[in-house]
């Protein structure tokens, strides 16, 4: 059975830098895009960006000056930078498998407040 | 940016009753290896979204077979043949067919 846990900080001034990790446990890590998708309080749901097991990633525009995947396959790991945050990032951020999800972790809220 | 419409936003059912959310996305969703990457996802409250339905019409497994998918090209459907307590929750179009993906602004599903 496949299960993503998701952790990072909940609490973030203006400006810092939001991290995740999602651990993927059972299943193969390789051959899978991994996904980062968000959703604001009471709104619907925006994709961020994936990664692949090698490393190569792909960024939503409206965020990609801001965003950085990584991976770390000896621990079956990939984890989610975001720079200069602000209010409007206060969401609650999901990891993913594949492009077409059907595994999800259990969300982060992540509040942007000073 | 492909965008997604679903109609209704809110949808107020009576339970044993049939229930319909269109979804229409702003270009076609074929891609050019053929398949129409058309998903929906039901979303109960402070739950993870889960996916029903993969390629406009395959369900997951687990699924009860009252969920449904159809449609082509650009205007697809979710249909309930008969709304049960348990579908409360909020229903997402996603399409995976150009970059960026992107999912419809979601239809509230209550039970009148």
């Amino acid at each position: 059975q496949v299960q993503l846990q998701q952790w990072g900080a909940g609490l973030l001034k203006p400006s810092e830098t939001l991290s995740l990790t999602c651990a993927v446990y059972g299943g193969s890590f390789s051959g899978y895009y991994w996904t980062w998708i968000r959703q604001p309080p009471g709104k619907g749901l925006e994709w961020i960006g994936e990664v692949t097991h090698s490393g190569t990633t792909s960024y939503a525009p409206s965020l990609k000056s801001r965003v950085t995947m990584s991976v770390d396959t000896s621990k079956n790991q990939y984890s989610l930078n975001l720079s200069s945050v602000t209010a409007a990032d206060t969401a609650v951020y999901y990891c993913a498998r594949g492009r077409n999800p059907y595994y999800w972790g259990q969300g982060t809220l992540v509040t942007v407040s000073s | 940016d492909v965008v997604l419409t679903q109609s209704p936003l809110s949808l107020p059912v009576t339970l044993g009753q049939p229930a319909s959310i269109s979804c229409r996305s702003s270009q076609s969703l074929v891609h050019s290896d053929g398949n129409t990457y058309l998903s929906w996802f039901q979303q109960r409250p402070g739950q993870s979204p889960r996916r029903l339905i993969s390629k406009v019409s395959n369900r997951d497994s687990g699924v009860p077979d009252r969920f449904s998918g159809s449609g082509s090209g650009t205007d697809f459907t979710l249909k309930i043949s008969r709304v049960e307590a348990e579908d409360v929750g909020v229903y997402y179009c996603m399409q995976g067919t150009q970059w960026p993906f992107t999912f419809g602004p979601g239809t509230k599903l209550e039970i009148k």
